[in-house]
C-alpha cells in the first residue's frame, strides 16, 4: 500500500517560533510537493521538488522554506511563524513526468498563536 | 482570472440522481487532467484521469474539451457516499511538474 506520512496530524506553535513539518514517501518518487489548503482558496502550491537537493518555488513561498536531503523525505520549513500561516498543510508525491496521479498524505492543521 | 476555476457549489441532490460538474482552465497548453475526490478533514485522492476521448468509471464519466477549455465530471444515480468535495486538477505546460488545483466542488446527496 503506498504511503505518504506526514510527522504529525496536529500542531500548535507560537507566532515566531520556527517550525518543522516532516513528509516521508515510501514510494521512490522523484517529485514532492508543499501545499496548504484554506477555505475558499483551494490547494495552494508552496514549493516543490523534482529530485535530492532541488527544489523549485511554488505560488506563495514567502514564509517558507524546504529541505530535501533524501529522496523519501521533504521538509516544510516556517522560519517565523506567522498568524496567518494557520492552515490545513497537505504534502504529496508523484513520479517525474506530466500525467500520475499524486498522492497525499493526511494533511498538518497548523494553529499559530 | 483564475487558472483553474470551478463552481464552489454545494450542489445538494437525491440519491439516485445525476449530477454534472464543470471545471475551465486557463492556459491552452495545459496537458493532463484530473478530478481528485477529498472528504471532509481527508487528503484528495484520485478518483479518475481525464483523457482526451473521454473516460467512464462505472457510474463517473469525466470529458475534456480542448477547444473550450474545460473538463467535466458526470456521476449517475448518486449515492449518499459520493457526498465529497471533488477537485479540478490540471497539470501546467509540458515539462513542469505543478499541479494546480481548482477551490473544489461541494456535493451533498441527500437521503
Amino acid at each position: 500500500d503506498v504511503k505518504v506520512t506526514q510527522s504529525s496530524r496536529y500542531l500548535v506553535k507560537r507566532t515566531g517560533e520556527k517550525v518543522f513539518l516532516e513528509c516521508v514517501q515510501d514510494m521512490d518518487h522523484e517529485n514532492m510537493f508543499w501545499y496548504r489548503q484554506d477555505p475558499g482558496l483551494g490547494l495552494r502550491l508552496i514549493y516543490f521538488s523534482y529530485d535530492v537537493k532541488m527544489k523549485e518555488k511554488g505560488d506563495i513561498p514567502e514564509g517558507y522554506s524546504v529541505s530535501r536531503e533524501k529522496k523519501e523525505r521533504f521538509s516544510l520549513i516556517l522560519e517565523s511563524a506567522s498568524t496567518n500561516q494557520t492552515s490545513m498543510y497537505l504534502c504529496a508525491s508523484n513520479h517525474l513526468g506530466g500525467n500520475t496521479e499524486a498522492f497525499f498524505g493526511q494533511g498538518t492543521r497548523l494553529t499559530v498563536v | 482570472r483564475k487558472e483553474v476555476e470551478q463552481d464552489p457549489g454545494p450542489f445538494n441532490v437525491p440519491e439516485g440522481a445525476t449530477v454534472a460538474f464543470n471545471c475551465t482552465y486557463s492556459n491552452s497548453a495545459s496537458q493532463s487532467f484530473f478530478w481528485y475526490r477529498q472528504d471532509c478533514r481527508k487528503e484528495p485522492k484520485l478518483l479518475m484521469s481525464v483523457y482526451s476521448s473521454g473516460n467512464e468509471d462505472g457510474r463517473f464519466t469525466a470529458q475534456l474539451n480542448r477547444a473550450s477549455q474545460y473538463i467535466s465530471l458526470l456521476i449517475r444515480d448518486s449515492k449518499l457516499s459520493d457526498s465529497a468535495t471533488y477537485l479540478c486538477v490540471v497539470n501546467g505546460i509540458a515539462g513542469t511538474y505543478k499541479y494546480i488545483f481548482g477551490t473544489g466542488t461541494r456535493l451533498k446527496v441527500l437521503a
